[in-house]
């Protein structure tokens, strides 16, 4: 069975501040997913990265994918109050199909 | 806009009331899939179809059963919801194609057991 590892599990920052979202894995998977899920909602995909090594970046969010692609990272600049919400990394693996490996989750808050 | 629709989006039964929960899709996805969340954990995954072939998982209670009388709409009935079974349920969708797994989500429907 594979394990995403997540950290941290909480984050309470100021606006303005920048943050760091780890996921980490002793195994390698093919796919990895962020998704920000927001009180009450389901979770809304950010991005899918495939490749190691690969860098994307959305707005104020850049996603990393380790070159051996076990770990992943999220990087917001600038936090904003409306990034307050529950952060989840998903890993997707060649031989389990469409199944997704989720890690614990980092609950952020943003403070104005 | 395609899309992961679910209802109803809050959904209050009394112990031990079979409850139906719905969900459907116009993203045309081959893979629906069923998840249960409770407060600020990841999603667990109770079973999946892959077209009419229905997954489930080995510590999914029998209590939990799902329909998918057909490609966009898929069933969560719950035969006996007991206090323990409250959580945001979430329906998902995905296409298998390559290395991609993405999963796309519903809003979800929030389960009140009284």
């Amino acid at each position: 069975t594979q394990l995403l590892e997540q950290s941290p599990q909480f984050l309470s920052i100021q606006e303005g501040e920048n943050l760091t979202v780890y996921c980490n894995s002793s195994s390698v998977f093919s796919s990895l997913q962020w998704y920000r899920q927001e009180p009450g909602e389901g979770p809304v995909l950010l991005v899918t990265v495939v490749t190691g090594g690969e860098v994307k970046k959305l707005k104020r969010l850049t996603f990393q994918f380790g070159d051996a692609r076990k770990d992943s990272s999220l990087h917001i600049t600038a936090a904003q109050p409306g990034d307050t919400g529950l952060y989840l990394c998903a890993g997707g693996e060649r031989d389990a199909g469409n199944m997704l490996t989720f890690g614990g989750g980092t609950r952020l808050m943003v403070k104005p | 806009d395609a899309m992961v629709i679910q209802n109803p989006r809050y959904q209050v039964t009394q112990f031990g009331k079979p409850v139906t929960l719905s969900c459907s899709q116009t993203l045309n996805h081959n893979v629906m899939y069923w998840y249960q969340q409770k407060s600020s954990q990841a999603p667990k995954l109770l079973f999946h179809y892959y077209d009419k072939d229905f997954n489930n998982e080995a510590d999914t209670p029998d209590n939990f059963q799902s329909r998918r009388p057909n490609t966009s709409f898929c069933f969560l009935d719950i035969r006996s919801p007991g206090l323990g079974d409250a959580a945001m349920y979430l329906c998902a969708t995905s296409q298998i194609r390559g290395a991609n797994h993405e999963q796309f989500f519903g809003p979800g429907t929030r389960l009140t057991v009284l």
